[in-house]
């Protein structure tokens, strides 16, 4: 059965520094999104995608946050320089039409030091 | 702006029991609304996609239904097994743009 795949599983990097989180959708999927989960927190919605533009992003996904699908496969999620706050898991979600079932990826586990 | 409450957020039952999870949202303007399965340090697993025209939705022992005018949807596992532990997530979608907004989840703890 078809999944959403993301890596790496777990990205542990320094206060300041710049990390690409790394996303393959289901392939005949063509809306996208990323969400995050702060322990223990809800998980929160950061961002849609379709047609290669954001489709909506929440408060959450400032300027230090960028989406991109490089190419027919990836999606990734760049965060330019990371702050403690950022420590998070970070789910990546695709879908074939709006309004259907949103498939979600393993997730990446974020720490920031 | 939409929120999703799930109440309680913990709950142990022994093996076999029937259970319903609850799960209630503000605003009844919604497109559908999913449960997802979370087990620990894990992603999540689509259960059940209730469309707003629609009252409930059946896959093996789970049964979700939505009354959308209260603002309320319900999980019904039948015959619950320890293999069923974990965090059961509800979501709604009210945007043109299918952004899900969570409730916290319920972990549910089934004792063999």
């Amino acid at each position: 059965e078809p999944e959403v795949t993301q890596t790496p599983s777990h990205q542990v990097t320094q206060m300041g520094q710049e990390v690409i989180l790394r996303c393959v959708p289901i392939s005949n999927h063509l809306y996208f999104y990323w969400y995050r989960q702060i322990l223990g927190q809800k998980v929160e919605f950061l961002v849609s995608f379709y047609n290669n533009e954001i489709s909506e992003k929440s408060e959450i996904f400032d300027d230090q946050f960028s989406v991109e699908r490089p190419d027919g496969s990836n999606f990734t999620l760049k965060i330019r320089s990371t702050k403690l706050e950022d420590s998070a898991m970070y789910f990546c979600a695709s879908q074939t039409y709006p309004q259907g079932t949103q498939y979600f990826g393993p997730g990446t586990r974020l720490t920031v030091l | 702006k939409q929120e999703v409450t799930q109440i309680p957020a913990a709950l142990s039952v022994p093996e076999g029991e029937n259970l319903v999870l609850n799960c209630s949202f503000t605003d009844s303007a919604i497109y559908n609304l999913q449960w997802f399965r979370q087990d620990p340090g894990k992603g999540l697993t689509s259960l059940l996609l209730i469309q707003s025209s629609q009252r409930e939705q059946t896959s093996g022992r789970l049964n979700a239904s939505l009354d959308k005018s209260s603002g309320r949807s319900t999980l019904y596992i039948a015959a619950s097994q320890p293999g069923d532990s974990a965090t059961y997530l509800c979501a709604v979608d009210t945007g043109a743009n299918s952004k899900l907004t969570f409730g916290k989840g319920i972990t549910l703890s089934v004792r063999p």
